[in-house]
């Protein structure tokens, strides 16, 4: 089975700018978890979507938001840039979360707001 | 507030010892523990899921321990080699399904 992938893999982008990622998740999987990762803060969860729905949230401002397709496919969204965003962008995802637990992680996308 | 804590010094030993690592967590009672391994620009790879009624946990060379008391879990990677090198996560969930919160992770080398 492939793995998750994500693009971009890298990213610039300008404060005050937006910007949208992309994952697809292993086949079969139906959960898709984000999560940002910084040297000062590690891993951080921001969300997850279940269905095309959000089932769960982190503690990040409105700017973040997702969705997930029929396809399980997700996008998240941060708009309005701020030079802390910079960060790599990973997505997870797993079978359902109730029954199989571990989460499969993409390479990741590496924003740099300037 | 929930918090987990790992050795944040890196971990260095030499190659055939065996190397511990240790994840701590505090206000808090997790159905279930994972670590994870991470190398530099990749994302984590999943390793092993312990559960709050499992005590021990091996897969080829590694062991998970997992003390609800204490709550504590050590990382064992026995007869180590160098491509164990990495950094290496626990996470446990919190408030959701895949809701999971990281531990900073420790940096393990193992030397030639």
């Amino acid at each position: 089975k492939a793995g998750v992938t994500q693009t971009p893999r890298y990213l610039i982008k300008t404060r005050g700018q937006q910007v949208t990622l992309s994952c697809s998740p292993i086949s079969g999987h139906r959960s898709v978890s984000w999560y940002q990762q910084t040297p000062g803060q590690g891993l951080q969860f921001l969300f997850e979507y279940f269905s095309e729905t959000q089932r769960n949230k982190g503690n990040f401002p409105g700017r973040f938001s997702g969705r997930q397709f029929s396809n399980s496919r997700s996008e998240m969204n941060v708009s309005t840039l701020e030079l802390g965003d910079s960060a790599l962008y990973l997505c997870a995802s797993s079978l359902d979360g109730q029954s199989s637990y571990e989460q499969y992680f993409g390479p990741g996308t590496r924003l740099t707001v300037t | 507030s929930q918090k987990i804590e790992q050795n944040s010094e890196a971990l260095n030993i030499q190659e055939g010892k065996t190397a511990t690592l240790t994840c701590n967590y505090t206000n808090y009672s997790p159905a279930y523990l994972q670590w994870y391994r991470q190398d530099p620009g990749r994302g984590p790879v999943f390793l092993l899921l312990i559960r709050e009624n499992e005590k021990e946990k091996r897969k080829e060379r590694l062991k998970v321990t997992f003390d609800t008391t204490l709550k504590q879990s050590l990382f064992h990677i026995t007869a180590s080699q160098p491509a164990d090198s990495a950094t290496y996560l626990c996470a446990l969930p919190t408030g959701g399904y895949n809701k999971l919160i990281f531990g900073a992770g420790t940096r393990l080398a193992v030397h030639p």
